[in-house]
């Protein structure tokens, strides 16, 4: 069964900075999953990914298959970025999308 | 606004109490899961939904159960709350195509206190 880290914690920057966030799981998977939770609980999907790289906005997401490992960037970040971002995969390879194990989260503050 | 909408959004009972959570997926959604998230930690899957059926359950004991209707909504249930069990609930829909579930739209999530 797949375990997922995510470093660091918690990450603390000033607007502008360039952030990243990594996550690393054990288990070879399908796809991979990206979220932002804000402090009222609520969970928006960034991106689901299986290879390569994808972009949104000032949002990047990568993932390195074979290393199994995933980072997502942020630039130019603003204060409404601040959010817990989740990386979450499946707990083995073909498993449904909905069937996910959860990092603990990366706490992001972001200062004016 | 993702259309998954959860009901009620925070709700206190006690323990041995019994409870029951609601998820509207979003339209075109045939698949819902639900997700308990304690205190600082992250999510933990608790069961799928499709088609009216439980496709896949994590490590959840059987008083967790579910329902999902015709229109594809859903119903967690819980029997004989236990304190820990108080978290934050999660459903999230999605349209399982080929096989493939794609993006989940989560909800705002149910806050459960249990005292």
């Amino acid at each position: 069964k797949n375990e997922v880290e995510q470093s660091p914690q918690n990450l603390t920057a000033q607007e502008g900075e360039f952030i990243t966030i990594n996550c690393s799981y054990s288990v070879g998977i399908s796809a991979l999953h990206w979220l932002q939770q804000h402090p009222g609980g609520g969970i928006v999907s960034l991106f689901m990914l299986s290879s390569g790289k994808k972009k949104h906005g000032r949002l990047i997401a990568t993932i390195n298959i074979q290393e199994k490992h995933s980072s997502l960037h942020i630039t130019a970040s603003h204060p409404r970025d601040s959010a817990v971002y989740i990386c979450a995969v499946p707990p083995f390879y073909g498993g449904s999308q909905g069937n996910l194990i959860f990092g603990k989260g990366t706490k992001l503050s972001v200062k004016p | 606004e993702t259309g998954v909408t959860q009901s009620p959004t925070h709700l206190i009972k006690t323990r041995g109490q019994q409870v029951t959570l609601r998820c509207s997926s979003q339209s075109g959604h045939n698949t819902v899961s639900w997700y308990q998230q304690a205190l600082g930690q992250g999510p933990q899957f608790i069961f799928q939904y499709y088609r009216e059926e439980e496709n896949g359950r994590g490590n959840f004991p059987p008083r967790f159960s579910g329902l999902q209707f015709p229109n594809y909504s859903s119903e967690l249930n819980v029997n004989a709350l236990e304190l820990d069990d108080s978290a934050l609930y999660l459903c999230a829909s999605s349209s399982r195509l080929g096989g493939d579930t794609g993006e989940l739209f989560f909800g705002e999530g149910s806050r459960l206190t249990v005292l």
